[in-house]
């Protein structure tokens, strides 16, 4: 149980273009999403909290106009990174609180290139 | 100071030998610890989690919290080459509003066990 899934798992993607990444949980249902960001060697980093029927929260410094967060039900939420640029290349991945619990379980990642 | 202070390593052992991870954190409000495991190029893993101070085992993985000191602790018995890997600590307060179940992350640590 507890399984989170991410689509696409890679993205090339030509500078200008936008890109939706999708964080579905399967068999649970999570209220709460949060969006993470993670350079290679480093440790993750929070860009945005995505509540169920509800605007986004944004961690100082991430710039919600360029990283559109949508989360339409209790197993769903989207990135969209729009109007991507080299920049932006990243590992995104996305995480899901258990409805009503404090436990956090990953999906595997979407790996973005920007050329 | 950074709010969770986890050594980086890299950590390498001989198959069999056992790991101790450690982390330390500063924020007193932090009441709920986790130990995640993240391959390379994939998304972290769920392993351990506890609630407030004490021990917990599972299999071969034991984690410990010890609030009076601000540390908590993942011991792996009999370790694996298939445990190389980098593993991050993390801590979330019982928080409400925008700030429920952000975690806080450690560095993260690079484990390898080597044959």
């Amino acid at each position: 149980g507890a399984v989170v899934s991410q689509h696409p798992s890679r993205v090339i993607c030509k500078s200008g273009t936008s890109v939706k990444i999708e964080c579905r949980s399967l068999d649970f249902q999570a209220t709460t999403m949060f969006w993470y960001r993670q350079f290679p060697k480093q440790s993750l980093m929070l860009m945005a909290t995505s509540n169920e029927g509800s605007k986004a929260t944004y961690e100082q410094g991430v710039e919600k106009d360029k990283f559109l967060i949508n989360h339409a039900s209790l197993t769903l939420s989207t990135l969209t990174v729009t109007s991507a640029h080299p920049e932006d290349s990243s590992f995104y991945i996305c995480s899901a609180l258990v409805r009503g619990g404090w436990t956090q379980y990953f999906g595997p990642g979407t790996r973005l290139l920007v050329l | 100071q950074k709010e969770v202070e986890q050594d980086p390593g890299p950590l390498s052992v001989p198959e069999g030998a056992i790991v101790s991870l450690n982390c330390t954190y500063s924020n007193s409000a932090f009441q709920y610890f986790m130990w995640y495991r993240q391959y390379s190029r994939k998304g972290p893993e769920l392993l351990m989690y506890t609630y407030s101070s004490g021990n917990k085992e599972d299999g071969r993985f034991t984690a410990q919290v010890d609030k009076s000191s601000k540390y908590i602790s993942l011991f792996i018995r009999d370790s694996q080459p298939s445990d190389s890997a980098t593993y991050l600590c993390a801590m979330s307060a019982f928080a409400g509003g925008t700030s429920y179940g952000k975690l806080t992350f450690g560095q993260g640590t690079i484990l390898t066990v080597h044959p």
